[in-house]
Parts: C-alpha cells; structure tokens; sequence
C-alpha cells in the first residue's frame, strides 16, 4: 500500500530565512497531495495543495512542487516569520476511489528562531 | 458557514469501557472520516462515511466503529477500551461534489483511557 515518508522531522531555521520539508510516496497512482500544519493543541489546517496534474503551486510565501517521476513533493516556505512555528504534514491520496483516504507522512517540527 | 465541530473536546475513560465521538461536519459537505492521532505522529485514517455508509477502512480493529445520519452528522464508537487507544480523535469533512479529496478537520477529541 502507500507509503509516505518525510523528512526532516525537526526543522530550525533563522526568521526571514526559507524552510524546505520534502516527502516521497510509494504508490505511482497517488494524485493528490496536500500539506497540513498544525499548532500545539489545535487541529490540521489545509496550507496548500497540489494535483498531479500540476508541477507547482504557489500562495503568497507558501509553494508546492511535485515531481510525479521522482515520486516526490516539497513545502516551500519562504521569509519564514515566527507564526510558521508549528508540525507540518504532508500526506498522499490512496486512488482509485471518488473520494480519497489519505496517507500522512509522520511530520516536521519547525522551529522559527528569532 | 459552520466548520467541522466535535464534542466533547476531551474525556477521560478506563479500561474495557466504551466511548461515542461526535462529529458534524462542514456546512455543504457530506463526507465524513475518522483519524486517531497519537502524540507526536502523523493523523492514522479510521475510516470514512458517505451516504450513511462505511465507504472505506484504514487498518483498525472491529472494535471500532461508526455511523453517518441522515443530517451528514457521525459518530465514532470505540469498544473495549485500551489503554493504546489514548489520542487525539480527528474527524475530517469533505464534499462529494467539490474537490472530493480536499479535507477540513474539527478541533478533535483529547480520549485519554487510564
């Protein structure tokens, strides 16, 4: 089955400086893949998406780039402030059904040092 | 517009005793699914309902269970309680029209069985 694996597991970065988490999945039919972060205590929140039709997506500081052949995606975080601070997911969809399961990676603590 | 609501926010049980989690979801979505998250991982997916029905299972025991209403709104069940079943209990809402595998969660369920 698919299998999602991410990496780092604990980012620190200088504010203002860019964030790279990377994760790769196994199954080539995946085609959905989103990323998740999540403060202490709260629940995931959607950052951002991308299909794999699509090699990136960008929204404002955050971006996504897929590599389909690779089997490889990467959250992009640029001018890092300290509200980044937070685990972030990635995770995978399991095809072929109409409405997904997702597959998570296991997460990246990021630490935004002032 | 109403987000993804759960309750209660935390319980505390014992062992062999039995739990209902509550969920309702977005407004304008009618699919539902379940992840137990345990501390410091990565949300594990339970299972999913469409339709008042089960649509798909992760890799759980019988012992847990679930059900979709009428109103889109579900409840997870969970049986002969163990102590490894201490976690964060997220339930996830999506659309069958839209984007079907775009999630949004609700702020969890903290089950803490002693």
């Amino acid at each position: 089955g698919e299998n999602v694996e991410q990496h780092p597991s604990t980012l620190s970065v200088q504010e203002g400086d860019s964030a790279v988490i990377k994760c790769t999945y196994s199954d080539s039919a995946s085609n959905y893949f989103p990323w998740y972060k999540q403060e202490l205590g709260k629940r995931p929140q959607l950052i951002i998406d991308i299909r794999s039709n699509v090699g990136e997506k960008k929204d404002q500081r955050i971006a996504v780039t897929l590599n389909k052949t690779a089997k490889h995606f990467s959250l992009h975080i640029t001018e890092t402030q300290p509200e980044d601070s937070a685990v972030y997911f990635c995770a995978a969809s399991i095809p072929p059904d109409s409405n997904y399961q997702l597959i998570w990676g296991a997460g990246t603590k990021l630490i935004i040092k002032p | 517009d109403a987000g993804v609501t759960q309750s209660p926010t935390h319980l505390i049980k014992t062992r062999g005793q039995q739990v209902t989690l509550r969920c309702s979801p977005k407004s304008g979505h009618d699919t539902v699914s379940w992840y137990q998250q345990a501390l410091g991982q990565g949300p594990q997916f339970i299972f999913q309902y469409y339709e008042e029905e089960e649509r798909q299972r992760g890799n759980f025991p019988d012992r847990f269970s679930g059900h979709q209403f009428p109103n889109y709104s579900s409840e997870l069940n969970v049986n002969a309680l163990l102590l490894g079943d201490s976690a964060l209990y997220l339930c996830a809402s999506s659309s069958a029209e839209g984007p079907t595998d775009t999630q949004y969660f609700g702020p969890g369920t903290r089950l803490t069985v002693l």
